[in-house]
């Protein structure tokens, strides 16, 4: 089993629309981040984050120490948010899966 | 300010054959990171450097991987000789005192 499990693997979403991520782990961590993979390959780290909650433009991302748990929100979704979203845990970073977000027109 | 940036952003190379790919990181960060990503599967912690020294390199997968930092700037990551199972994206990342960056990344090909 990975240490950080993400759901769901694909989505396909409308413009517009309310988009949620959930990331979950079994480690013990000090931060937890949120990246983005866009089709060309390059990675952009979109968060950091060890308690509470962040916001950048559209993009919200909340964590639960206790419950080993963060959600990444997308607030009006647009077909240029398609990317894959990488969730990862602690200093030297263990991955998830990653969530393949599709939006369309 | 200059981003993460590694060379080469592509390489093929036969199966026994040597590579090297290159990391520069962002000027001032300490910490430098390796990952790679083969087909199919998440993205894996290679190793940590904290300017020279490796703080952690429980990720690397066997002695024909060697990874340096020489003077605590770039970083190459020497794949010696080359299987099959090493094709994937190696991404690089830096930090300082918390935020990340990463390159773009190599994508090797084993042939």
């Amino acid at each position: 089993k990975n240490e950080v499990e993400q759901s769901p693997q694909n989505l396909t979403a409308q413009e517009g629309e309310f988009i949620t991520i959930n990331c979950s782990y079994s480690v013990g961590i000090s931060a937890l981040h949120w990246l983005q993979q866009h089709p060309g390959g390059g990675i952009v780290s979109l968060f950091m984050l060890s308690s509470g909650k962040k916001k950048h433009g559209r993009l919200i991302a909340t964590i639960n120490i206790q419950e080993k748990h963060s959600s990444l929100h997308i607030t009006a979704s647009h077909p240029r948010d398609s990317a894959v979203y990488i969730c990862a845990v602690g200093i030297d970073m263990r991955f998830g899966a990653g969530t393949r977000l599709t939006v369309k027109p | 300010e200059a981003g993460v940036t590694q060379f080469p952003s592509h390489s093929v190379i036969e199966k026994g054959q040597t590579v090297t790919l290159r990391c520069d990181p962002i000027s001032g960060h300490d910490n430098l990171y390796w990952y790679r990503r083969v087909m199919g599967k998440e993205i894996k912690f290679l190793l940590h450097f904290v300017k020279e020294s490796k703080q952690d390199e429980s990720g690397m997968p066997n002695n024909r991987f060697l990874a340096e930092r020489t003077g605590g700037t770039y970083s190459t990551l020497k794949v010696q000789p080359a299987e099959l199972e090493d094709s994937g994206v190696y991404f690089c990342a830096s930090s300082h005192g918390g935020g990340y960056t990463f390159g773009s990344g190599t994508r090797l090909t084993v042939v």
